[in-house]
């Protein structure tokens, strides 16, 4: 099945600095990818996705690369402030009707005033 | 409305007690699951529903057992729970159908077993 790999599993910026993240998957079927941001003792929320036929997605201040050939997906985020500390999990999904989310570890970013 | 809710928020319960977990959602989302979220880790995936069938069952124990009764509710049934099944369990939706889409999360039911 679907394995999820994410670098950093901490990551510490100063505010203004940029962070990123990156997610290595196993299965070449996997095409769709999504970021959620999940505060302390809060839901998993999107911030971003990406379908497998594009190759990066632009929000403001956050941004994903898809590389299908080396199967990794990366999450951009500049300009940090204070309140994008929290912890991100990436996730692949393989199934094509998109139910089967296999997450990653998960990344506690923590951003210094 | 484009929440999932949750109920209870917080459950404490014996391992001989039997109890429900409550999901809702009314945006018209026809996939539901249920999610296991231990401390410091990621969701794991437990039950999906698809048009208001099981179609995916990760292997979970027997003392689990959802429920679907309409296309906006879903159920955890709860009994003989162990105290390793104590987690955050977290509901989310889907629109379903033949495209992968994203899935929406609920608050999460913090469970504790005692």
């Amino acid at each position: 099945g679907e394995n999820v790999e994410q670098h950093p599993s901490t990551l510490s910026v100063q505010e203004g600095d940029s962070a990123v993240i990156k997610c290595t998957y196993s299965d070449s079927a996997s095409n769709y990818f999504p970021w959620y941001k999940q505060e302390l003792g809060k839901r998993p929320q999107l911030i971003i996705d990406i379908r497998s036929n594009v190759g990066e997605k632009k929000d403001q201040r956050i941004a994903v690369t898809l590389n299908k050939t080396a199967k990794h997906f990366s999450l951009h985020i500049t300009e940090t402030q204070p309140e994008d500390s929290a912890v991100y999990f990436c996730a692949a999904t393989p199934d094509n009707y998109g139910q089967n989310f296999v997450f990653g570890p998960g990344t506690r970013l923590s951003v210094l005033p | 409305d484009t929440e999932v809710t949750q109920t209870p928020k917080h459950l404490v319960m014996g391992m001989t007690n039997k109890k429900s977990l409550k999901c809702e959602q009314h945006m018209g989302h026809r996939a539901m699951y249920w999610y296991k979220q231990k401390a410091k880790k990621p969701p794991e995936l437990m039950f999906v529903y698809s048009y208001e069938k099981l179609s995916i069952n990760e292997s979970v124990p027997s003392r689990f057992s959802p429920e679907c009764p309409n296309s906006s509710l879903l159920n955890l049934h709860l009994h003989a729970l162990q105290p390793e099944d104590s987690a955050l369990y977290l509901c989310a939706s889907s629109q379903g159908g033949l495209t992968t889409d994203t899935q929406y999360f609920g608050p999460g039911t913090r469970l504790t077993v005692l």
